[in-house]
């Protein structure tokens, strides 16, 4: 079955790039089915959207983070990356990487296992 | 955007106790919502979708139902497996999460 890995820094500054990648494995990531997604949750908090890409580059971003994100696809690797741009202690936070049926349905299955990614000088 | 809220915020059972947890959408989504459950220190994983679909695995004590505005996920016997944090989600949209806890 399709399996997603996180990877990345676990300490970025402050208004630096926080920089991570997803690979896929066990599907292609150019299945017309889904969408590839980020999605993150500060410590002790909620669950947040930050945004997801079709594998032919089309992507939709939260408004809140719109200004600093860029998700991007890269077919040959079956890989998908997040780079948040101009990060504070308020990006703190578990990122996951999640498929999201691109159906009206649009649930989210699987997910990685996620990463902590800490701000801090 | 719709806003989703989840009722109660924090839940104390017991094992073997029916639990009833509420998702209300800020407007009318048909059918179109998923529930997750979150143990800590994992990501959350998809238990319904659909409002009432059941994800293949999922034990059958677990089930959903409503469309519209409002939406509940059951679960008819509380086991110690089940002691976590359940998220709704519509799109792009998460409840705030209902923490199911020991009694």
């Amino acid at each position: 079955q399709v399996q997603l890995q996180e990877s990345g820094p676990g300490l970025v500054k402050p208004s630096q790039t926080l920089s991570l990648t997803c690979t896929v494995s066990g599907g292609s990531i150019s299945s017309g089915d889904y969408y590839w997604s980020w999605i993150r949750q500060p410590p002790g908090k909620g669950l947040e959207w930050i945004g997801y890409i079709y594998y032919s580059g089309s992507t939709y971003y939260n408004p809140s983070l719109k200004s600093r994100v860029t998700i991007s696809v890269d077919t040959s690797k079956n890989q998908f990356s997040l780079k948040l741009s101009s990060v504070t202690a308020a990006d703190t936070a578990v990122y996951y990487c999640a498929r999201a049926d691109s159906s009206i349905a649009g649930f989210f299955d699987p997910w990685g296992q996620g990463t902590l990614v800490t701000v801090s000088s | 955007d719709i806003q989703m809220t989840q009722s109660p915020s924090t839940l104390s059972a017991s094992v073997g106790d029916r639990v009833t947890i509420t998702c209300r959408a800020s407007q009318s989504i048909s059918s179109w919502l998923a529930w997750y459950q979150q143990k800590p220190g994992k990501a959350p994983k998809l238990l319904i979708y659909k409002a009432s679909s059941l994800e293949s695995g999922v034990p059958s004590r677990f089930s959903g139902s409503g469309s519209g505005t409002e939406f509940t996920l059951t679960i008819s016997s509380l086991q110690p497996d089940d002691f976590a944090t359940y998220y709704c989600q519509h799109l792009r949209t998460f409840g705030q999460g209902t923490k199911v806890e020991i009694k």
